[in-house]
């Protein structure tokens, strides 16, 4: 059984670029969840994807946006890259059940450097 | 807003118990997790509590939950080199599904 996967692992870009990052769902769940951890802090929500729409956001500008597929992947893309962006950004699978229990599991994660 | 505050650093010896502590701040939460991070992972769940309880245990693992003081920890029996991690805990509610992280206690186990 597949956990979440994340593509690519590591990334490097420069200040003004943009960023898609790729994430696919442990099998079976349904719900994509996108966080930035910076370093030496605790993962920070940027926003969540449910049949395909984005069901609730973070406090990040509009410069982060992202996507669900049909069959539940995810990507999240980044537009003028500052360099406060480098992160390790994570992307969390869980069944969107409503009013559910809804344990989030979280794949390795991308490290992007901007410069 | 909600807050998730931990402290720092913990240090304990091989075979000791340690104790992570947690406070939080928003009173609707309904779920209160403990995810692992070793360097250069990502986190990986280690257990969870759901706020109508006042503690759960897991095998090494004991959640307590203060739900009056919205205090959280997590202890660790028998500590082994390979507990060494950041430890964070998080707090989520049924309204929304995203999760708010404490900064990490980084736990450091001597042989």
């Amino acid at each position: 059984d597949a956990g979440v996967t994340q593509s690519p692992t590591h990334l490097i870009k420069t200040r003004g670029q943009q960023v898609t990052l790729r994430c696919s769902p442990k099998s079976g769940h349904d719900t994509v969840s996108w966080y930035q951890q910076a370093l030496g802090q605790g993962p920070q929500f940027i926003f969540q994807y449910y049949e395909e729409e984005e069901r609730q956001r973070g406090n990040f500008p509009d410069r982060f946006s992202g996507h669900q597929f049909p069959n539940y992947s995810s990507e999240l893309n980044v537009n003028a890259l500052l360099l406060g962006d480098s992160a390790l950004y994570l992307c969390a699978s869980s069944l969107g059940l409503a009013g559910g229990k809804e344990t989030q599991y979280f794949g390795p994660g991308t490290r992007l450097l901007v410069l | 807003g909600e807050d998730v505050e931990q402290s720092l650093f913990l240090s304990v010896r091989e075979g000791d118990s340690s104790v992570i502590n947690c406070t939080y701040t928003d009173s609707s939460s309904t779920y209160l997790y403990w995810y692992k991070q070793e360097p250069g992972a990502g986190l990986q769940l280690l257990t969870y509590i759901f706020s109508n309880m006042d503690m759960k245990q897991d095998q090494r693992l004991t959640v307590l939950l203060n739900k009056k003081d919205k205090h959280l920890s997590l202890r660790i029996a028998d500590t082994q080199t390979g507990d060494s991690a950041i430890y964070f805990c998080a707090e989520g509610t049924n309204a929304g599904n995203m999760l708010t992280f404490g900064g990490g206690t980084r736990l450091m186990v001597k042989p």
